[in-house]
């Protein structure tokens, strides 16, 4: 069966620091994948998604990138973090060619201080 | 692209009660309308969805309709319970990249 590892559950970080969140998924391959920002009560903004290796798209301008230097893994980077990035951070893969639901990760809760 | 728009926003329904949330969807080639559950703190997690070429589909207590003329789609949970307090979210996507676009959510609270 396919599991998606998510890491750390928690993180404080001062503003100006880097960032650096891993996602890895097991039991499947070529997923597509994605990381979703959720604000406190808010809904959930697509942040990047990658259909392959090296494949990155980026949906909103920010202060963040995504690699994916591996099928399985991607990972979610900063080079300084801002105040305005704390939030909840949610990694999802779903299988290729469209139709089927995300599964999440189990989340990162990043606090930016 | 697409843009889905959720409602209502919070909801409260008394135990036992039946409780409705609806999205619209802006891009009719959208083929794929999932719903999440998420637990306070937790990740969101899939509990029902359709495709465009049924209009309803039921899983015990939940059920989703689909209207594509209308490019709507609701879910409904009858018989609630305290364990149904979440917020619900629902989405719209089409093939290819398989995208999902969210709504806003649904803080539903059941109430005894």
């Amino acid at each position: 069966s396919q599991t998606i590892h998510q890491w750390p559950a928690t993180l404080v970080q001062p503003v100006g620091s880097p960032l650096s969140l891993e996602c890895t998924v097991e039991g499947t391959s070529n997923p597509n994948l994605y990381w979703y920002r959720q604000a406190a009560g808010r809904g959930l903004q697509l942040l990047f998604y990658s259909v392959g290796i090296g494949q990155i798209s980026s949906e909103v301008p920010q202060n963040l990138s995504a690699s994916r230097p591996q099928d399985r893994q991607f990972i979610l980077s900063s080079k300084k973090l801002l105040l305005s990035d704390s939030g909840f951070y949610l990694c999802a893969w779903s299988r290729i060619g469209g139709g089927y639901g995300y599964t999440f990760g189990s989340g990162t809760r990043l606090t930016v201080v | 692209g697409e843009n889905v728009e959720q409602h209502p926003s919070t909801l409260s329904v008394q135990e036992g009660d039946s409780a409705v949330i609806k999205c619209t969807y802006s891009d009719s080639a959208s083929n794929y309308f999932p719903w999440y559950k998420q637990e306070l703190g937790k990740r969101p997690q899939l509990i029902i969805d359709i495709r465009s070429n049924v209009g309803e589909k039921k899983d015990q207590r939940i059920a989703v309709t689909l209207n594509k003329t209308a490019k709507h789609f609701s879910l409904h949970i009858t018989e609630t319970q305290p364990e149904d307090s979440a917020v619900y979210f629902c989405a719209a996507g089409t093939g290819g990249g398989n995208k999902l676009t969210f709504g806003t959510g649904t803080q539903l609270k059941v109430e005894l």
